[in-house]
Parts: C-alpha cells; sequence; structure tokens
C-alpha cells in the first residue's frame, strides 16, 4: 500500500492564480480530510469528506473547495491564491468515519507571493 | 466545546534522560485523545492514542501517556531519550463524534542534546 499520497510537493503561486492540490489513498477509508499547518497554530481542518459525494466544511473552509468523485481521490482547490494560504498543506485518511484515527500524507509547501 | 492546551512549545533534554511533553484538555463528553509526532518535512504519524479504556496507554518508539480525568491531562512520557525522538509533537482531542471536532494542539518541538 502506498498509504496517503499527495502532489505536489512544492508549489508557488503568484496571488490569484488557481490550482489544486491532489490526495489518493489506497486503503478504502471512507473518511478523507485537508489540514493547513501554521507556525504556533498546529493543524486546523480545512474541509472534510465521509465518502463519495459527501463533503463538508472545517474550521477554516474560505477559499477553498473540494470534491470526492470517487473513495480514492480528494483534491483541493484554490480557487483565488492570496498570500493568507501560504502554508503546508496535508491529506489525511482515516477508516474510521468519525476521522478518529487518521493517516496523513506527506504534505504540500505551498507558496503564494 | 473542547479545546487542547500544549503547555510548552519547546522542550530540550539530553539523550538518556526522561521526556515529558504536557498536554491539557477540556471537553463536554468523554474525550478520545491522542498524540502525534511530525518528524522535519514528513507527515504526522500516529504515537498512541486513548478511547477510554486502560488510562496508561502505551504507544510505538517506547512512548507512553497518561489520561487522567480529574486534571483534565494527557502527558507523554518517555522514560530514555533518545537522538531519533527530535521532532514535533502534537495533542489531540475528539470529543463530540463528529469528524469536524477534532482539535489539535499547537504542538511541542522536542530537542535532544547529545
Amino acid at each position: 500500500n502506498a498509504g496517503v499520497t499527495q502532489t505536489p510537493k512544492f508549489q508557488v503561486l503568484k496571488t490569484g492564480q488557481s490550482m489544486t492540490l491532489q490526495c489518493a489513498q489506497d486503503m478504502n477509508h471512507e473518511y478523507m480530510s485537508w489540514y493547513r499547518q501554521d507556525p504556533g497554530m498546529g493543524l486546523r481542518l480545512i474541509h472534510y469528506s465521509v465518502g463519495a459525494g459527501i463533503t463538508d466544511q472545517g474550521e477554516v473552509p474560505n477559499g477553498y473547495n473540494v470534491s470526492r468523485s470517487t473513495t480514492e481521490d480528494f483534491p483541493l482547490r484554490l480557487l483565488s491564491a492570496a498570500p493568507s494560504q501560504t502554508s503546508v498543506y496535508f491529506c489525511a485518511s482515516s477508516y474510521d468515519v468519525e476521522g478518529q484515527l487518521q493517516y496523513f500524507g506527506p504534505g504540500t509547501r505551498l507558496t503564494v507571493t | 466545546a473542547q479545546s487542547v492546551t500544549q503547555l510548552d512549545s519547546h522542550v530540550s533534554v539530553s539523550e538518556g534522560t526522561p521526556v515529558l511533553l504536557r498536554c491539557n484538555y477540556s471537553s463536554s463528553y468523554s474525550p478520545s485523545l491522542f498524540w502525534y509526532v511530525q518528524h522535519p518535512n514528513k507527515g504526522l504519524q500516529l504515537l498512541l492514542k486513548y478511547t477510554s479504556a486502560a488510562t496508561l496507554v502505551k504507544g510505538i518508539n517506547g512512548f507512553e501517556a497518561e489520561f487522567k480525568k480529574s486534571e483534565t491531562s494527557f502527558h507523554l512520557t518517555k522514560p530514555s531519550a533518545h537522538m531519533s525522538d527530535a521532532a514535533e509533537y502534537f495533542c489531540v482531542v475528539s470529543a463530540e463524534s463528529s469528524a469536524s471536532k477534532i482539535i489539535f494542539g499547537s504542538g511541542t518541538r522536542l530537542s535532544i542534546r547529545p
């Protein structure tokens, strides 16, 4: 099993550009989530999904869209990048639909200039 | 409402000495509590979890944590630090059986002196 994979590892965007961060898991987990990690703030939940076709907002959803067309994939879209979105983004999945035991991807480091 | 507080942003210990990383939580419900570790430029890895069974929880790499309801604490300990333990550690609380109610602490950076 590859576990949770994320691409790209690094990305630099200009303000106003859009892009999609990819996340995939091969563990047949129903629950998937996106977090952002900022210095001194731990991880904050952006969006999550408890199964294909079902998504919901987390703590900091503004500026981000998600969709879940398959169990395996959970892409995160930045609609119009802003410097405040400079962060490290982690995707996670869990066999528990309450997300209580999560496997994390390696992260995507995004810089918005 | 629930919250989690990691009392130290940085802890430094000598190799071979005990490690104590402190975590306090608040919750209106019976919580599930977790410790995750993040090595530099890596994702997070689960160290251990408490889900209302035994109050002393053993995890990977010699770490353990004790759930103390009276003190609302879930401190992480290890008897003897190893250089490879240098990392960021996150305490996590989940208490409302909801996927959106998982709260991460702000993290404690553990440094190990040779």
